[in-house]
């Protein structure tokens, strides 16, 4: 079946560092993905997303590229805040309708040291 | 005004009590899920319901039932809880969004078994 991999945390970085969570998926056919966020004591929002391959999606200065060929959705920034410290979760959509079930990862925890 | 909001936030009880957590959504959307998370941050879909109707029960023991109302409500009672269903529940919603379907959760409703 459908399935994430990010990598294992926790990820620790000092303020204006670059971040790099690396995800890979492995899904028939053409899934969409995700990256939530979860702040501490709150449920996981959406923090960016993309729908084929090549598109890349961002907000907040995180960035990522849906890959195909190394079925990836690595999550990059190029210089974190304290307050980017949380939980982040890769995902993906198994189907094109509203019906879809949405497969999360094991997440990352990410702290940021200032 | 908050977009999904589930009750309580907090339940404590013993072993072996019916216990059941609540779910609304005022977005508008058509489908409705429950997710339990652990005390690791996995996250497991356990149900999904669209427009009232079940399209997902994934392998969750039958004493989790779920209940819509309508599909702006959606109910998870638990029967003779045991100590390892101490977890975050958290409801969401989904809508399509420019070839996504994207959720909206919840704050999560933490459980503690005793």
């Amino acid at each position: 079946g459908d399935s994430v991999t990010q990598m294992e945390g926790p990820v620790t970085l000092s303020e204006e560092a670059f971040l790099t969570i690396n995800c890979t998926y492995t899904a028939t056919g053409y899934p969409s993905l995700f990256w939530y966020v979860q702040y501490p004591g709150e449920g996981l929002q959406l923090l960016l997303k993309a729908t084929k391959a090549d598109d890349k999606g961002s907000n907040k200065g995180f960035e990522a590229t849906y890959r195909k060929e190394t079925t990836s959705f690595h999550l990059e920034k190029g210089s974190v805040q304290v307050s980017d410290s949380a939980v982040y979760f890769c995902a993906l959509s198994d189907q094109g309708s509203s019906a879809s079930k949405i497969i999360f990862g094991s997440g990352t925890r990410l702290s940021i040291r200032p | 005004d908050t977009a999904v909001s589930q009750t309580p936030k907090y339940l404590v009880t013993q072993m072996g009590n019916d216990k059941s957590i609540k779910c609304e959504q005022n977005l508008g959307h058509d489908t409705m899920y429950w997710y339990k998370q652990d005390s690791k941050k996995f996250l497991k879909i356990m149900f999904s319901y669209n427009n009232k109707e079940l399209i997902i029960n994934e392998t969750v023991p039958n004493r989790f039932s779920p209940k819509s109302p309508d599909k702006a409500h959606l109910n998870l009672h638990i029967n003779s809880l045991e100590l390892g269903d101490s977890a975050v529940y958290f409801c969401a919603s989904s809508q399509w969004d420019s070839g996504a379907n994207v959720l909206t959760f919840g704050a999560g409703s933490r459980l503690t078994v005793l």
